[in-house]
């Protein structure tokens, strides 16, 4: 079946504008996470959402970032004023339930770029 | 707090090789420990996870909580085995901590 998706998969915008990041996951898969892959670092976490609630929203780097979740299935990530330092692949996963023996399942990424 | 490091950016072996990828871990708790996999332009996807004590591509790894460590090993490398390796961690929240990654090549 269809995997993660995520759009659109390069975004290039100047600093100062907002962006919205997709992620449709895997049908059926009731959470979903954000990580964000900076050149030269790890990935880093930053938003889980089970359902449409947000338990975990500690990796958010700042009030500019904000994300939510809709009918349990698709979600955006929004950046507001965005930063040069915000340009990365943003990472979109999804599993079957918010359990830790359940396999996360990534979409190709967004890469951003900030100029 | 949990931090997963891996002190290699980049390892280069030879094809038939050994490989062992490095990987140690501070958590307090009962780790849940995980190796990804990124092959060139396909997206990241699990390789193995240590509670599954399995084999995957010939990769094994073992959790060694005594150095805190979870090193994924091959006996003998294959070219197809190119690619950025994550080691991760997880917590009872759901959130997966990476380590920065090492790229491994496998030279022919």
């Amino acid at each position: 079946g269809a995997g993660v998706s995520q759009s659109p998969s390069n975004k290039v915008t100047e600093k100062g504008k907002d962006v919205e990041l997709r992620c449709d996951p895997i049908s059926g898969h009731t959470a979903l996470y954000w990580y964000r892959q900076s050149l030269g670092q790890g990935l880093e976490f930053l938003i889980y959402f089970q359902g449409n609630s947000a338990p975990d929203k500690s990796g958010l780097p700042s009030d500019r970032f904000s994300a939510e979740r809709t009918g349990g299935s698709v979600s955006t990530l929004t950046i507001q004023r965005t930063q040069q330092e915000d340009s990365a692949v943003y990472l979109c996963a999804s599993s079957l339930a918010g359990l830790t023996f359940y396999e996360q399942y990534f979409g190709p990424g967004t890469r951003l770029t900030v100029t | 707090a949990q931090r997963v490091t891996q002190p290699e950016k980049l390892l280069s072996v030879f094809k038939g090789a050994p490989v062992e990828l490095k990987c140690n871990y501070s958590y307090s708790g009962s780790p849940e420990l995980f190796w990804y996999v990124q092959y060139s332009r396909q997206r990241l996807q699990l390789l193995l996870r240590h509670i599954s004590r399995e084999s995957i591509k010939g990769f094994t790894a073992d959790l060694n909580k005594g150095e805190t460590s979870f090193h994924l090993k091959k006996p003998f490398a294959q070219e197809e085995d190119s690619a950025m390796y994550y080691c991760a961690l997880i917590n009872g929240n759901e959130k997966l901590t990476f380590g920065t990654g090492t790229r491994l090549t496998i030279i022919p």
